[in-house]
């Protein structure tokens, strides 16, 4: 089946730094997603993305759908404490008109931040 | 709060034990969908409901089944647990699985635990 590839697998950084992590995959898919999940919640959609070749922000987050549709990257800026969390990537698969509907999910980035 | 509720929360059962969870999706929403969250396989996908019918499947075992009612809530069977059912499990909804990839919200999720 798909694979995601999440990297890194764990972040520490201090308070105020940037933050990147990306995901690949070794198939195409037509959306790509940005989850955050606090420990015993479930995941929180961050950023949503559908065209190849997009970027998009919302506050602090950056996300870009990579040309191929094989990738996507998140960037936070200036983290602060609240960002600790686990971030996932996730791919959606559709066509034809028939949604598959299911996302596909990477291994996940545990990110700790230090203040 | 995402508007996808879960119930309960928390389920402690024993082997061979058969237990239901429950998902009522966000208002609105006609399209549910089961997750498995352990710490060796990840967030994988289960299977998914779209207005009563199930619209795909994913890694389900055949002890598992799922079905949607008439006023959309879910409910997810695991039947003949066994230890390695022990896992989180989410619902998520969103509108419609349209060609469109539509943006999926997730529920606190159901911690199962077989002992």
């Amino acid at each position: 089946g798909q694979q995601l590839n999440q990297s890194p697998q764990s972040m520490f950084i201090q308070e105020g730094e940037d933050v990147s992590m990306n995901c690949t995959s070794s198939s195409i898919f037509n959306t790509w997603l940005w989850y955050k999940q606090d420990p015993g919640e479930g995941p929180v959609l961050l950023i949503a993305l559908y065209k190849a070749g997009e970027l998009t922000s919302n506050g602090r987050l950056t996300a870009q759908f990579g040309i191929t549709r094989k990738d996507s990257f998140l960037n936070i800026s200036a983290s602060i404490p609240s960002d600790v969390g686990i971030y996932f990537c996730a791919g959606q698969l559709s066509a034809g008109g028939t949604s598959y509907g299911k996302l596909t999910f990477g291994q996940g980035t545990i990110l700790t931040v230090h203040p | 709060d995402s508007g996808v509720t879960q119930t309960p929360k928390h389920l402690i059962t024993a082997t061979g034990q058969r237990v239901t969870l429950r998902c009522s999706p966000r208002s609105g929403d006609l399209s549910v969908y089961w997750y498995q969250q352990s710490l060796d396989q990840g967030l994988q996908f289960l299977i998914q409901y779209y207005n009563g019918e199930e619209r795909a499947k994913g890694n389900i075992l055949e002890r598992f089944s799922a079905q949607q009612f008439p006023d959309l809530h879910s409910e997810l069977n695991l039947s003949s647990l066994e230890l390695g059912d022990s896992a989180l499990y989410f619902c998520a909804s969103s509108v419609e699985p349209w060609d469109r990839a539509d943006e999926q919200y997730f529920g606190p999720g159901t911690r199962l635990t077989v002992t």
